[in-house]
């Protein structure tokens, strides 16, 4: 049972425009939600966050959404850079320390 | 400062072999987790040590799998009778302390390869 998921694979952006990334969960008592970054070979990276009592966060050029009654939350970059190519993660947990990962989206920025 | 270094970085097993994954966290952080990632999947949660002990361990998939935290610092975590579909990447993170929202730190992961 994928509590977490990101329906998209991969995602290609030209660079300069706006990448916005989803993710659709199931369980309603996540109450934090947070976006990691992964390059080849190395860890994942902590990117936003964002807790269920709120409906948008916003750190720079990365803008997370959340709509609760929907389950889904999304994450806007704008403007996108080369270096924004990675994988990125949607993770959630419910009131415990254990994050639930969806599957991941590649994205590509085009020069 | 040093983020969580794990080694090996790679490693390949025979089926059956026993391998032990050391995890060093950043220095005063008192939660330290476990995940495993498949190939085309995100991380899935192992365990979570808040210090010396295993506060939950429910992402643990049977009794092959093991982890220690001795001194509330390293971990290892230690695959008995390895089996081919224990291949994947695991991953070590630590946090400063346990509890919703506190952001965890990812090491580089060790690959194991199972054959």
């Amino acid at each position: 049972d994928q509590q977490v998921k990101q329906n998209s694979p991969s995602l290609s952006v030209q660079e300069g425009r706006i990448s916005i990334l989803n993710c659709d969960y199931t369980n309603s008592m996540f109450d934090y939600f947070l976006w990691y970054k992964k390059y080849p070979a190395e860890g994942p990276t902590f990117l936003i966050s964002i807790s269920s009592i709120k409906d948008k966060n916003e750190d720079g050029r990365f803008t997370v959404f959340l709509n609760k009654s929907a389950k889904h939350l999304s994450l806007h970059i704008v403007p996108s850079q080369p270096g924004d190519s990675a994988v990125y993660f949607c993770a959630a947990s419910a009131g415990a320390q254990k994050l639930v990962f969806g599957q991941g989206t590649r994205l590509t920025i085009n020069p | 400062g040093a983020g969580v270094s794990q080694t090996p970085s790679n490693k390949v097993t025979e089926k059956g072999k026993y391998v032990e994954l050391r995890c060093d966290p950043i220095s005063g952080h008192t939660a330290l987790y476990w995940y495993r990632q498949s190939l085309g999947q995100g991380p899935e949660f192992l365990i979570y040590f808040q210090g010396t002990g295993a506060a939950d361990d429910s992402g643990l998939p049977n009794d092959r799998f093991f982890a220690v935290r001795p001194e509330g610092s390293v971990s290892t975590l230690k695959i008995q009778r390895t089996e081919r579909g224990d291949s994947a990447v695991y991953l070590c993170a630590s946090s400063l302390t346990g509890g919703t929202g506190v952001e965890q730190y990812f090491g580089p992961g060790t690959r194991l390869t199972v054959t």
